[in-house]
């Protein structure tokens, strides 16, 4: 089984901290991705990766950055949070020639 | 712009009844895959089904299967004998590019099943 985990699963941050979110994958996949998900909104693309130091910005990658150093590692980094990036953000990984996602358990985060 | 809508917010079905959820989406591409995801209340999001556009034949998964309708971009999930184990939320997703990395998701559905 494909096992994706996410290094908390809630986490309070004051407004202006740096926030890092961790993502490891077990399987090999190429490709890794991060998605924040809102009531009403579904699930918006910040970022993706198809390969080591490798990124590209999705639909929504303002006032987030990442990077990937090893292959099974995709961290998303909110540089200075903020409550309106208050969210559930999930980070899933795709084999490169399958298509179908593998997610992990979701970082609840709250700004305060 | 490629797209995925689901027109259906919230549905609920009765135990051991059959609901319908439903999605569109939009593409040019004539090569592509479906998906349909569940993501249980406080639980990790999975894959239920997958459509390849090029096959005709509907995807099924046990109690879970798929109209797809390639000429009216419709893709819905069926689920037979519904389960209370059944509800949550359902997110049907595009991969519309294959040359892309990215899926396009709906905003989902939520699911409840009544008992």
């Amino acid at each position: 089984d494909v096992k994706v985990t996410q290094s908390s699963r809630y986490l309070v941050k004051r407004t202006g901290e740096k926030v890092f979110l961790e993502c490891v994958q077990d399987m090999d996949h190429e490709n890794m991705f991060w998605y924040r998900q809102d009531p009403g909104l579904g699930l918006r693309l910040i970022y993706f990766s198809y390969d080591v130091k490798m990124k590209e910005k999705g639909d929504i990658p303002e006032g987030y950055s990442v990077s990937r150093e090893k292959k099974e590692r995709f961290s998303l980094i909110l540089e200075s949070a903020s409550t309106n990036l208050t969210s559930m953000y999930l980070c899933s990984t795709q084999p490169r020639l399958s298509y179908e996602q593998y997610f992990g358990p979701g970082t609840r985060l709250t700004v305060t | 712009a490629q797209t995925v809508t689901q027109s259906q917010p919230e549905m609920s079905v009765q135990e051991a009844e059959t609901v319908t959820l439903s999605c569109t989406y939009d593409t040019s591409e004539s090569d592509y895959y479906l998906f349909w995801y569940k993501q249980p209340p406080s639980r990790q999001m999975i894959l239920v089904i997958r459509q390849e556009a090029y096959k005709q034949q509907n995807a099924t998964e046990n109690r879970f299967s798929v109209n797809f309708q390639k000429a009216a971009k419709s893709f819905s999930l069926k689920i037979s004998d519904s389960q209370l184990g059944d509800a949550a939320m359902y997110f049907c997703a595009a991969h519309l590019n294959t040359n892309a990395g990215k899926s396009t998701f709906g905003d989902g559905t939520t699911l409840t099943v009544k008992p």
